[in-house]
């Protein structure tokens, strides 16, 4: 069965520096896609990235980078010079189906405080 | 351009009743996703309706059903509401649900309450 695992239930990093956000997934789909979201306290879940099983290069959006091993399984999310307001949780997701039908998956997500 | 609205924002019900949530999706987007958020976890996929037809479905009684209208906007509908049905209920639009294409964009919510 799909799966997704974030292991790191918090994580601090000092305002300025760079953090990486692990996730882990588990499909038998040779075709899926990998979303990252930032949820702040608010509550709404904001797209941040995606990246397709197919893509040969890693995805990159502003300060956000997505580090994708497919051999690995793994999708880990970069967050390069980090600001107060990327405090928030932080989601991993899995997209995968065809056309008869989809499912997207979250992980647990990682909490991610940013120290000034 | 407007993103995803949802309605209402907030919603206190009572064991046993029924409750309707509304989502309008981005224009141009004609599929709609559904999740649940309870305290403290991540999103639970529901529903996924494209062109009126339910493309995916989570792992949920059947007391939860959904439908698309042609303007594709979506209805989630919880019947026999219980006291762990309590959560956050998120919508996503998306142009096409496919992967490549299927980024989604989410509403703010509807928090649900039920005593």
């Amino acid at each position: 069965a799909q799966k997704i695992t974030q292991t790191q239930p918090g994580m601090f990093v000092q305002e300025k520096e760079a953090v990486t956000l692990d996730c882990t997934y588990d499909t038998s789909d040779q075709s899926y896609g990998l979303f990252w979201y930032k949820q702040p306290s608010s509550g709404e879940m904001i797209f941040l990235i995606y990246q397709g099983s197919y893509d040969e290069q890693n995805a990159t959006e502003g300060r956000y980078s997505l580090n994708f091993q497919k051999a690995r399984k793994s999708a880990n999310l970069v967050i390069s010079a980090s600001q107060l307001g990327d405090s928030a949780m932080y989601f991993c997701a899995m997209r995968e189906g065809n056309t008869g039908g989809f499912k997207t998956i979250f992980g647990a997500g990682t909490r991610l405080f940013v120290k000034a | 351009d407007a993103g995803v609205t949802q309605s209402p924002t907030h919603l206190i019900k009572t064991r046993g009743q029924h409750v309707t949530l509304r989502c309008s999706p981005i224009s141009g987007h004609k599929s709609v996703s559904w999740y649940q958020q309870v305290l403290g976890q991540g999103p639970q996929f529901i529903f996924q309706y494209y062109e009126k037809e339910e493309r995916g479905r989570g792992n949920f009684p059947d007391r939860f059903s959904a439908r698309q209208f042609p303007n594709y906007s979506s209805e989630l509908n919880v019947n026999a509401l219980l006291l762990g049905d309590s959560a956050l209920y998120l919508c996503a639009s998306s142009p096409h649900p496919g992967q490549g294409l299927g980024t989604q964009y989410f509403g703010p919510g509807t928090r649900l309450l039920v005593l």
